[in-house]
């Protein structure tokens, strides 16, 4: 079964230092999206894709944060500089087309900032 | 206001107990949506679309109000595998918003 996949899956950082998370979607799935989850709140969407193009980055902190998806494919979402509010889970999702498809999601990055 | 917001819970329920879990959107123009389930620090997985007809799947069944703007999710005898946080997911402007999510606790 086909499956979105994210690393790390662990991953620990003092603050102010930069951090990456990568994400290689469902083959063929043009939509990518990035959720940050705080533990007991539902995932919120930072930003979404259709192939290569960003349709939406309003909730992306873009002081800090920074996704790019360079060829329409895998996908990397970078924090510099990392600071101990972004401590949460990090889920990348994919779907097929944006609008009507479910999304699938990956097993998700857990950051700890310290 | 936030886009979908849902029951706060948590839901404590009996084996055997029928629960039901509302969420309501505020985008009248919300295209798609759905029910995911997630287990304690696993991602979020589909459980099942909702239909404008209303939909079944076993002992779960999705119905949608666009009129009302609301979604339920109704699980009958209800499961101990069934405990779990339920997500409400709306598609608006063709993104995907999760509501906070709702916890089921099923106990013996």
């Amino acid at each position: 079964e086909a499956e979105v996949a994210q690393s790390p899956r662990y991953k620990i950082t003092e603050k102010s230092q930069a951090v990456a998370f990568w994400c290689d979607p469902i083959s063929g799935h043009a939509t990518l999206y990035w959720y940050r989850q705080i533990l007991g709140q539902g995932p919120e969407l930072l930003v979404q894709f259709q192939d290569e193009s960003v349709v939406d980055d309003s909730q992306l902190p873009k002081d800090r944060f920074s996704a790019e998806r360079l060829k329409g494919v895998d996908s990397t979402l970078k924090i510099q500089p990392a600071e101990l509010g972004d401590s949460a889970m990090y889920l990348c999702a994919s779907s097929l087309m944006e609008g009507w498809a479910e999304a699938f999601f990956g097993q998700g990055t857990r950051l700890t900032v310290v | 206001r936030k886009e979908v917001e849902q029951d706060p819970g948590p839901f404590n329920v009996p084996e055997g107990a029928t629960v039901a879990f509302n969420c309501t959107y505020s985008n009248s123009a919300s295209q798609s949506f759905f029910w995911y389930r997630q287990d304690c620090r696993k991602e979020p997985k589909l459980l099942m679309s909702v239909y404008s007809s209303g939909n079944e799947d076993g002992r779960f069944t999705a119905q949608l109000n666009r009129a009302s703007q609301y979604i339920s999710l109704l699980i009958r005898d209800s499961k101990l595998s069934d405990s779990a946080t339920y997500l409400c997911v709306v598609n608006g402007d063709n993104d995907m918003r999760f509501g906070a999510g709702t916890r089921l606790t099923v106990k013996p």
